[in-house]
């Protein structure tokens, strides 16, 4: 069964250090996600992409975070200057598209940031 | 926006017995509503899922049920086993918004006592 991959499945990183988080979309998906959850919290939705180009972004998703699909396979995640609340367990999430029956968000096994 | 609302957050049960999570949401133009198993250290996974054209929906143990006049939506396991011990989590999308945004709920801790 296809699924969502993410890597590293771990990072460690210095405050103010730049990051990049990636993630393998399910093959014919078109929309794409990235989620974070910080210890024992919520799952909090951060951004959504379709067509190259961001279609939503929550309030968290501020100058420090971008994202891109570099290639045909890849979508990225990254944070310029990490901070110590960034430490997270970031997830991506893929869906077909977001018409009824094809919207199911499928998600990967996350990248766990610890941010020193 | 919509606000996801899950109860309980922990929920003990004995191996065999039930177990039953509720979740409540503001926005009636809501019109899906997943449900999302997460295990230790892994990502959410899909497990049951409901649309708001239908009341209830039924896979072998795992059953949901929707109220669209109260805006409530729960999940249902029955002769619950040891490997149901897992944070589970209700969504709801942000209607209308392309890419449909999951607000989660606060997630329920079910431990199943053999």
């Amino acid at each position: 069964e296809p699924e969502v991959t993410q890597t590293p499945s771990h990072q460690v990183t210095q405050m103010g250090q730049e990051v990049i988080l990636r993630c393998v979309p399910i093959s014919n998906h078109l929309y794409f996600y990235w989620y974070r959850q910080i210890l024992g919290q919520k799952v909090e939705f951060l951004v959504s992409f379709y067509n190259n180009e961001i279609s939503e972004k929550s309030e968290i998703f501020d100058d420090q975070f971008s994202v891109e699909r570099p290639d045909g396979s890849n979508f990225t995640l990254k944070i310029r200057s990490t901070k110590l609340e960034d430490s997270a367990m970031y997830f991506c999430a893929s869906s077909e598209s977001f018409a009824v029956s094809t919207d199911t968000q499928y998600f990967g096994p996350g990248t766990r940031l610890t941010v020193l | 926006g919509e606000n996801v609302e899950q109860h309980p957050s922990t929920l003990s049960v004995q191996e065999g017995d039930s177990a039953v999570i509720k979740c409540t949401y503001s926005d009636s133009a809501s019109n899906y509503f997943p449900w999302y198993k997460q295990e230790l250290g892994k990502g959410p996974q899909l497990i049951i899922d409901i649309r708001s054209n239908v009341g209830e929906k039924k896979d072998q143990r795992i059953a949901v049920t929707l109220n669209k006049t109260a805006k409530h939506f729960s999940l249902h396991i029955t002769e619950t086993q040891p490997e149901d011990s897992a944070v589970y989590f209700c969504a709801a999308p942000r209607s209308g918004a392309a890419g449909n945004k999951l607000t989660f709920g606060g997630g329920t801790r079910v431990l199943v006592k053999p």
